[in-house]
């Protein structure tokens, strides 16, 4: 049973085309996470979501903006895509407690000509 | 900020062989986590470390949580081709962020 869902996996835009990617959970977790991940890196977390408070990474661009409107949903937009901005993004939530295990979804490819 | 060394950076074995990699830190990690992430994919959770000197399997895996906190390795034993991946090691700081700290990887080629 699929436990954070990511939709698309493929996503293609136009330079400067705005585009949303989204994230769902079924584990009713607290804490949903945004990464980046360009090839054969480690996932950059771009910002993050408890509860309803949003943290913000001091290096992430203002071109990237997230959405959460219930705890099951989260949404990543970006504004004006670059040519950059071309990436794995991985969604992850985590119960925001102690033990500080993340789950993460099969990730949106984004293309981006 | 942290940082988590993790190596090596590549490894090519053949099958049935075992495998050893590491992640240290010059901090202290409350939390130690593996995970597994084969190409187009999200990765996996294979094992989660919480004690110093715990020593966890999960199937032909074993990793361990440091003693002085402020490292982990993980061992594959028998390696199948389905073992073929990046794995990664991430660690909580102490202080009781919720965010990771992520190693660089370590990516996995078995020859059968």
């Amino acid at each position: 049973d699929a436990m954070v869902i990511q939709n698309p996996r493929y996503q293609v835009t136009q330079f400067g085309k705005p585009v949303t990617l989204s994230c769902s959970q079924t584990l009713n977790h607290n804490v949903m996470y945004w990464y980046q991940q360009k090839s054969s890196q480690a996932p950059k977390l771009l910002f993050h979501y408890y509860d309803k408070d949003f943290n913000n990474e001091a290096d992430t661009p203002d071109n990237f903006q997230s959405r959460r409107p219930n705890t099951s949903f989260c949404f990543l937009d970006i504004r004006s895509p670059g040519l950059g901005d071309a990436a794995m993004y991985l969604c992850a939530t985590s119960s925001g407690i102690a033990l500080g295990e993340q789950y993460f979804g099969p990730g949106t490819r984004l293309t981006v000509t | 900020g942290q940082q988590l060394n993790q190596s090596p950076q590549s490894m090519f074995i053949q099958e049935g062989e075992d495998v050893s990699m590491n992640c240290t830190s010059s901090s202290i990690f409350n939390t130690w986590l593996w995970y597994k992430q084969d190409p187009g994919e999200g990765p996996v959770l294979l094992i989660a470390l919480y004690k110093a000197g715990e020593l966890t399997s999960n199937g032909r895996l074993t990793a361990q949580f440091g003693i002085t906190r402020k490292d982990s390795f993980l061992n594959i034993s028998a390696s199948i081709p389905s073992d073929v991946g990046i794995y990664f090691c991430a660690g909580r700081p102490q202080g009781g962020s919720e965010k990771l700290v992520f190693g660089k990887g370590t990516k996995l080629t078995v020859n059968p």
